[in-house]
């Protein structure tokens, strides 16, 4: 079976903070993705990456920036956490974008004060 | 994104048949997913369809019409664990994945 864990799954933070969100898929998947998910919007792509040390944007990538150092692992970070990324963060894993599905992780619900 | 559309809450009755419908923008449309996703979890994958017509999981069945961008998810005898929210998703251009909102799905006895 397809894994994909992510740090936390509660995560409480003050704005201003720096925030570190992690990813780790063990199925040496190339396409990691990160999602946010709010009520009424639906899962909205923050950035995606397709390959080590190579990112692009999504639709929403603005406050946010990701590091893949390595093939399994996807980080997200918030430079300075402010009270509008309070949200469901949602990594996925996949072989490829257009034809295989994507594998979600359970979540991390952040909650910035 | 992409002005991906669906109802934002249905309910229906266990034993039932029920059809979540999906719309979408037919330009540069590449495939279809399916998700289910429980209250406080993830999404999980229910079907993919790229060509037209029914595909058929047992009890969930998923149709496709390209070029009326128009997808919808079927579900028969219904149980109580299907209430869910229900995402519809499309990839277009290859790379680049949107969802739409979500439907919720009551079961009631």
């Amino acid at each position: 079976d397809v894994k994909v864990t992510q740090s936390s799954r509660y995560l409480v933070k003050r704005t201003g903070e720096k925030v570190f969100l992690e990813c780790v898929q063990d199925m040496d998947h190339e396409n990691m993705f990160w999602y946010r998910q709010d009520p009424g919007l639906g899962l909205r792509l923050i950035y995606f990456s397709y390959d080590v040390k190579m990112k692009e944007k999504g639709d929403i990538p603005e406050g946010y920036s990701v590091s893949r150092e390595k093939k399994e692992r996807f980080s997200l970070i918030l430079e300075s956490a402010s009270t509008n990324q309070t949200s469901m963060y949602l990594c996925a894993s996949s072989y490829s974008s257009d034809q295989e599905t994507q594998y979600f992780g359970p979540g991390t619900r952040l909650l910035v004060l | 994104g992409q002005n991906i559309d669906q109802p934002t809450e249905m309910t229906a009755t266990e034993g039932a048949i029920v059809q979540i419908n999906c719309t979408y923008q037919t330009s540069g449309f590449n495939g279809l997913f399916w998700y289910q996703q429980h209250a406080g979890e993830a999404p999980t994958f229910l079907s993919y369809n790229v060509l037209d017509g029914l595909e058929e999981k047992g009890r969930f069945s998923s149709f496709l019409s390209r070029s009326k961008g128009y997808s919808y998810l079927l579900l028969k005898e219904l149980q109580m664990k299907d209430s869910a929210s229900y995402l519809c998703a499309v990839i277009y251009n290859f790379n680049k994945f949107y969802f739409g909102s979500g439907t919720k799905l009551n079961v009631k006895p």
